[in-house]
């Protein structure tokens, strides 16, 4: 089936520096990956709609220019958490759909902002 | 798309078969019904979807009711691996840039 690969598993970085975390599809190409955050206890909440070539769609009070996003080819998406806190710290989950049913989510990251 | 209400825990005896209700009445009739499940720190896990019909896989059944107001998820021999969250979740199924909204979902816990 579908894999969807992310890394890192899990970064701690220093409050104030940015941090970048890949997500790729494997063996299928995907024109649109989706970006969630997910703090302890708590479902998983959409960040951002990232689409290949074009510009990302930001969920509501998620800040562009925090959280960026670059989908420049059909199997990659970056997510770089820029002037990251302590309140950045959280579970960050990529997906993407190969085709139109079913969407692969990535394993997830783990972010420590110290 | 249409909102989902699960309960917010269960248990299950392993082994036994663990039937997870998830009630989406404002379900449209050109929305699917998908189940996920989320084993600790890890991302979501695919289990089946469906749009009217029962379905059925190699993980889990699928049980629409008639008027597509309520589904069960059914694991027919549950077992250790299988705690997790679970998540119901209604969307339009046409193209992949439609995106998965989560709700809180059902923990469930299996019971040695």
């Amino acid at each position: 089936g579908a894999v969807v690969s992310q890394h890192p598993s899990r970064v701690i970085c220093k409050s104030g520096t940015s941090v970048k975390i890949e997500c790729r599809s494997l063996d299928f190409q995907a024109t649109t990956m989706f970006w969630y955050r997910q703090f302890p206890k708590q479902s998983l909440m959409l960040m951002a709609t990232s689409n290949e070539g074009s510009k990302a769609t930001y969920e509501q009070g998620v800040e562009k220019d925090k959280f960026l996003i670059n989908h420049a080819s059909l199997t990659l998406s970056t997510l770089t958490v820029t002037s990251a806190h302590p309140e950045d710290s959280s579970f960050y989950i990529c997906s993407a759909a190969e085709g139109s049913v079913v969407y692969t989510f990535g394993s997830g990251t783990r972010l420590t902002v110290v | 798309d249409a909102k989902t209400t699960q309960p917010p825990s269960m248990d299950c005896a392993e082994g036994r078969a663990a039937n997870l209700p998830c009630n989406h009445s404002t379900i449209s009739g050109n929305e699917y019904v998908y189940w996920y499940r989320q084993i600790h720190s890890q991302g979501p896990q695919y289990i089946i979807h469906g749009l009217k019909n029962n379905e059925t896989n190699e993980m889990a059944s699928l049980i629409i009711t008639e008027d597509r107001k309520s589904s069960t998820l059914i694991l027919p021999h549950a077992t250790l691996r299988d705690t997790a969250v679970y998540y119901c979740i209604v969307r339009v199924a046409n193209f992949g840039n439609e995106k998965l909204t989560f709700g809180t979902g059902t923990r469930l816990t299996i019971i040695p």
